[in-house]
């Protein structure tokens, strides 16, 4: 079984609201990847966690708050959002080591902030 | 640095024509090269993958070879289907330095449309 699954699907929040995305699999994988992607653009990498620990920020906002509880599971928590912020939020997870790793990709959570 | 330089797009396709999509890149170390597709209102799914010199990549009629000398890895289909309009995004792992730990280095992608 090769799927991520993310949580919702769709989510439309103002500028004031506090939410949380979600993203799980179960291929074992030790490595997760939040990106965020803009219409017509390939996707920007945000975080990547490996063995449950942040190994990149990729300067990201502080509005936006990673958390990885278990190896399994990966949150991405979104607070004070900004218009621009709008992108739709992909989740990748693959395995760590050495070699070129493939990542895997979840069907991502379209955001909108009004 | 890395990075993966993708054809101008969108690419304009008769049911049944040939698809060729070209990437180059440029890296520091040994790289792994992928071709990711997305369908519209989709994430992105794994098409084909190479790791080393030489490797031929396939799946769904797909096809791309790992070439070192030329620095390519060029997306080729014999005869395309309708279906297979979506955006295509050529990418590459390099998994030999600690900072660049798990990163994925994508091109801008190429919109392939296939009509009837």
């Amino acid at each position: 079984d090769t799927e991520v699954t993310q949580t919702p699907k769709h989510l439309v929040m103002g500028m004031t609201n506090k939410k949380s995305l979600k993203c799980e699999q179960h291929m074992g994988h030790r490595a997760m990847y939040w990106y965020k992607q803009k219409a017509k653009k390939p996707p920007e990498l945000m975080f990547v966690y490996s063995y449950e620990k942040l190994s990149i920020n990729e300067s990201v906002p502080s509005r936006f708050s990673p958390e990885c509880p278990n190896s399994s599971l990966l949150n991405l928590h979104l607070h004070a959002l900004q218009p621009e912020d709008s992108a739709l939020y992909l989740c990748a997870s693959s395995q760590v080591g050495s070699g070129g790793r493939e990542q895997y990709f979840g069907p991502g959570t379209r955001l909108t902030v009004t | 640095g890395n990075s993966v330089t993708q054809m101008e797009g969108p690419v304009t396709l008769s049911e049944e024509a040939f698809l060729t999509i070209n990437c180059t890149y440029t890296a520091t170390g040994y790289p792994s090269l992928f071709w990711y597709v997305q369908y519209p209102g989709e994430g992105l799914q794994l098409l084909l993958k190479a790791t080393k010199a030489d490797d031929k990549g396939s799946n769904k009629g797909f096809e791309a070879t790992y070439r070192k000398e030329t620095t390519s890895f060029h997306l080729e289909k014999g005869s395309v289907q309708v279906s297979d309009s979506a955006v295509y995004f050529c990418a590459l792992s390099d998994p030999g330095r600690g900072s660049t730990l798990g990163r994925l280095y994508f091109g801008r992608g190429t919109q392939l449309t296939v009509w009837p």
